[in-house]
């Protein structure tokens, strides 16, 4: 079946660090790809999604690049902030299914 | 422009209790998905409903649980008979209907604890 593996976490970086979380994909169909970030208490939010073959997301300075040969779609950022720590999620949906597949989160704490 | 709204944010029962958690979508979005998050874990699928029709409750545990989505009015999920490991935040995510490509919109989650 579809799935999504993400790297483990929890990420610890310093202000200002790069960023990179790994997300590889398996579906049998042709899948859209979201990351998507949730704060402490609250729900999940849309970040970013690319919907084909070498579409880039990007939004709030985080960027992932679809890449179907290597069943993947990292998120990276260039310089993080305090403000970034957060749960995120990489997610797939295929275009004849009815299902969102998401992995198990990455947790990033980001120190001052 | 309101986004999913879910309520109760949170909910106390004691086993044995029912619990109802509702959610309303947002507006013009005819597809719901209820998720449950365990305390330092992932999303786990429950079920998918579109308006009187369930699609997909392949993730919803075969006793207690219960989902619908009524022509008027919110989605409820219920769990009956709640137990300690029905503790949990449930999440709600509408679409719109007929889009594909379409990114999932989440409530803020009800957590429940059974006492």
């Amino acid at each position: 079946g579809d799935s999504v593996t993400q790297m483990e976490g929890p990420v610890t970086l310093s202000e200002e660090a790069f960023l990179t979380i790994n997300c590889t994909y398996t579906a049998t169909g042709y899948p859209s790809l979201f990351w998507y970030v949730q704060y402490p208490g609250e729900g999940l939010q849309l970040l970013l999604k690319a919907t084909k073959a070498d579409d880039k997301g990007s939004n709030k300075g985080f960027e992932a690049t679809y890449r179907k040969e290597t069943t993947s779609f990292h998120l990276e950022k260039g310089s993080v902030q305090v403000s970034d720590s957060a749960v995120y999620f990489c997610a797939l949906s295929v275009t004849y299914g009815q299902n969102f597949v998401f992995g198990p989160g990455t947790r990033l704490s980001v120190l001052p | 422009n309101a986004g999913v709204m879910q309520n109760p944010r949170h909910l106390v029962r004691r086993r044995g209790q029912e619990a109802r958690l509702r959610c309303s979508p947002m507006k013009g979005h005819s597809h719901v998905y209820w998720y449950r998050q365990l305390p330092e874990e992932g999303l786990k699928f429950m079920v998918y409903l579109q308006k009187e029709n369930i699609i997909d409750e392949s993730g919803m545990p075969k006793e207690r649980f219960s989902a619908e989505f009524p022509k008027e009015g919110p989605s409820i999920l219920r769990i009956q008979q709640v137990v300690r490991g029905d503790s949990a935040a449930y999440f709600c995510a509408s679409s719109p209907a007929g889009t594909d490509n379409s990114p999932l919109h989440f409530g803020n989650g009800t957590r429940l604890t059974v006492t």
